[in-house]
């Protein structure tokens, strides 16, 4: 059962304007989210977290916003570049004495493509 | 900081076949990470090392599989009988969260894209 959602498999957007990437969760104990932006052949980098203290979070041109009540968030990015074309995951995890916070739960990924 | 190291990149095996992969962590981590990725999915949790113990498994990692850290440092993830159902990108992360951290960042390596013919 996927647990974390990003329902939009593509999103293509021209250089210089914004690029929404939306995630969805149906997990309430899930109180750390990241996301992670992967090129082909490579393996997923890391790009900006947000704590479910917060609903937003900031890092240059990338912001991500959560919505806990919707079991929602999304990041955004910009201005676009040509260089943000990627996948681009979403992922949560929460604190389970059980487990370990670096157990993470990613959506299938959304292909980005920024165009000049 | 050299990042996380996979070996090989790719591997082409026949159904039946062992195979083993091996993971450099980034040197001061003390966490390392197993995960799987098919076409168009996620990565998948398979287990957790904090040092040289392996903490936890996932339901996914069934007895054909096993891994190892056996000082520590470097990881081997082995598959024995290998299934066509097994192809998939295997990727290693580690992570150096501190104690009474509430996040934990992970560092991918480019990971091992198996193929079972």
């Amino acid at each position: 059962d996927q647990q974390v959602k990003q329902n939009s498999p593509s999103l293509s957007v021209q250089e210089g304007r914004i690029s929404i990437l939306n995630c969805d969760y149906t997990n309430s104990m899930f109180d750390y989210f990241l996301w992670y932006k992967k090129y082909p052949a490579e393996g997923p980098t890391f790009l900006i977290s947000i704590s479910s203290i917060k609903d937003k979070n900031e890092d240059g041109r990338f912001t991500v916003f959560l919505n806990k009540s919707a079991k929602h968030l999304s990041l955004h990015i910009v201005p676009s570049q040509p260089g943000d074309s990627a996948v681009y995951f979403c992922a949560a995890s929460y604190f389970d004495r059980g487990s370990t916070l670096g157990r993470l739960y990613f959506g299938r990924g959304t292909q980005l493509t920024v165009w000049p | 900081d050299t990042g996380v190291s996979q070996d090989p990149r790719h591997k082409i095996t026949k159904r039946g076949q062992n195979v083993t992969f091996r993971c450099d962590p980034i040197s001061e981590h003390n966490r390392l990470y197993w995960y799987r990725q098919t076409l168009g999915q996620g990565p998948e949790f398979l287990t957790y090392f904090q040092n040289e113990a392996q903490l936890e498994k996932s339901r996914l990692l069934s007895d054909r599989f096993s891994a190892e850290r056996p000082k520590g440092s470097f990881s081997t993830l082995e598959i024995q009988r290998t299934e066509q159902g097994d192809s998939a990108m295997y990727l290693c992360a580690s992570s150096s969260r501190g104690t009474g951290a509430t996040n934990e960042k992970l560092f991918f390596g480019s990971g091992t894209q198996l193929s079972v013919l």
